[in-house]
């Protein structure tokens, strides 16, 4: 099955600063990477998404980059605020296998 | 329009009792999913329904755990006999499932299983 690893497993940033987290996956027939965004006690959100016939994709303050070759996407925050401060999840997932392999999350604290 | 309704938002079993978890999807969505995550950890896919039918169970414990998705009414992940190691907080998901926006997955608020 596929395998969704994701780095750092926490990041502090001081606001106004950029936050970058990285994932990787392992089958290269995934074509889809939802990022969700989940604060304490609160469900997931979907907050952005990217399908593997696109290489970036940017909303406001955040984009989403993806790499098919090297088989990895990332998410970028810039101009961080203290809202951000929340659990991010990188997921995959490939064309009719609608289950989400999940990376194991990135805590993100943005100092104010 | 409502998003995906889960309840109870919080249960507490005694080890061996049976639990009972629900979802209705948001409006439209004919798939569910359900997730588990443990503290501190992601996210692991448990199953994947459409009205009636298991589509995908591979992530789901084959002892003790049961889901269905009936024609009418909200689907509902059971879990009998529970042990202390099912305390975890359970998602369910929903999409649309086919056409333009399939691939997107929602989130409910979750159940929080507390085993004691």
């Amino acid at each position: 099955g596929e395998n969704v690893e994701q780095h750092p497993s926490t990041l502090s940033v001081q606001e106004g600063d950029s936050a970058v987290i990285k994932c990787t996956y392992s089958d290269s027939a995934s074509n889809y990477f939802p990022w969700y965004k989940q604060e304490l006690g609160k469900r997931p959100q979907l907050i952005i998404d990217i399908r593997s016939n696109v290489g970036e994709k940017k909303d406001q303050r955040i984009a989403v980059t993806l790499n098919k070759t090297a088989k990895h996407f990332s998410l970028h925050i810039t101009e961080t605020q203290p809202e951000d401060s929340a659990v991010y999840f990188c997921a995959a997932n490939k064309r009719d296998d609608y289950k989400l392999s999940f990376g194991a999350g990135t805590t993100v604290t943005v100092r104010a | 329009n409502a998003g995906v309704m889960q309840n109870p938002r919080h249960l507490v079993r005694r080890r061996g009792q049976e639990a009972r978890l629900r979802c209705s999807p948001m409006k439209g969505h004919s798939h569910v999913y359900w997730y588990r995550q443990l503290p501190e950890e992601g996210l692991k896919f448990m199953v994947y329904l459409q009205k009636e039918n298991i589509i995908d169970e591979s992530g789901m414990p084959k002892e003790r755990f049961s889901a269905e998705f009936p024609k009418e009414g909200p689907s509902i992940l059971r879990i009998q006999q529970v042990v202390r190691g099912d305390s975890a907080a359970y998602f369910c998901a929903s999409s649309m499932g086919a056409g333009t926006g399939s691939y997107e997955q929602y989130f409910g608020p979750g159940t929080r299983l507390t085993v004691t």
